[in-house]
């Protein structure tokens, strides 16, 4: 494996059901990201970890919950969805204090909530 | 707050140049990136200008004027496979976190 992958690639759940979205990245970076991408609206930061603590939560609803339990793993919990968070939900990863900050990206998840 | 405005939408020929503009209001600035994004697929990295002037890579060239807030994306010698969404993004924090995007441009090359 290379790069960030998401799993699992699409989901659909219920407003009740609990749920989480798993990503892993192999380039060896020191900070993770969520980011949500609904149609016809801007990429939307969600949550932030450099060095496994998190360092930016942008106001994000309670039924998401993130966990980074090392640099190269990170998950999104969901519970109690509502039909206005089905979007495409992705994970990307960047090298804290390097020469770039570029983002690598991992394909999404896209997530439909019923 | 945080503003990235770009076209929505763009059409150009095959073989032919476009550009895609960017202006931005934010409350830092420490570079700008542009990313391209295929339907259905994850955004990828194009370019990043964090001083003026216009950075070239291969047939994608990025610009940038801070006094002016704007940045522009060209493409030469368009190809059917650079119709996708290109997205503006800026960099307003000392971290590479703090990353504002845009709506994104849909381009759509036509033969």
């Amino acid at each position: 494996e290379t790069g960030v992958t998401q799993t699992p690639r699409h989901l659909v759940m219920g407003m009740t059901n609990k749920k989480s979205l798993k990503c892993e990245q192999h380039l060896g970076h020191n900070a993770m990201y969520w980011y949500k991408q609904s149609a016809k609206k801007p990429l939307e930061l969600m949550f932030v970890y450099s060095l496994e603590e998190r360092v930016e939560n942008n106001s994000v609803p309670s039924r998401f919950s993130p966990e980074c339990p090392n640099s190269s793993h990170l998950f999104l919990h969901l519970h109690t969805l509502q039909p206005e968070d089905s979007a495409l939900y992705l994970c990307a990863s960047s090298q804290e204090g390097g020469s770039s900050y570029e983002q690598y990206f991992g394909p999404g998840t896209r997530l439909t909530v019923t | 707050g945080q503003n990235i405005d770009q076209p929505t939408e763009m059409t150009a020929t095959e073989g032919a140049i476009v550009q895609i503009n960017c202006t931005y209001q934010t409350s830092g600035f420490n570079g700008l990136f542009w990313y391209q994004q295929h339907a259905g697929e994850a955004p990828t990295f194009l370019s990043y200008n964090v001083l003026d002037g216009l950075e070239e890579k291969g047939r994608f060239s990025s610009f940038l004027s801070r006094s002016k807030g704007y940045s522009y994306l060209l493409l030469k010698e368009l190809q059917m496979k650079d119709s996708a969404s290109y997205l503006c993004a800026v960099n307003s924090g000392a971290g590479s976190y703090q990353l504002t995007f845009g709506k994104g441009t849909k381009l759509s090359v036509i033969p």
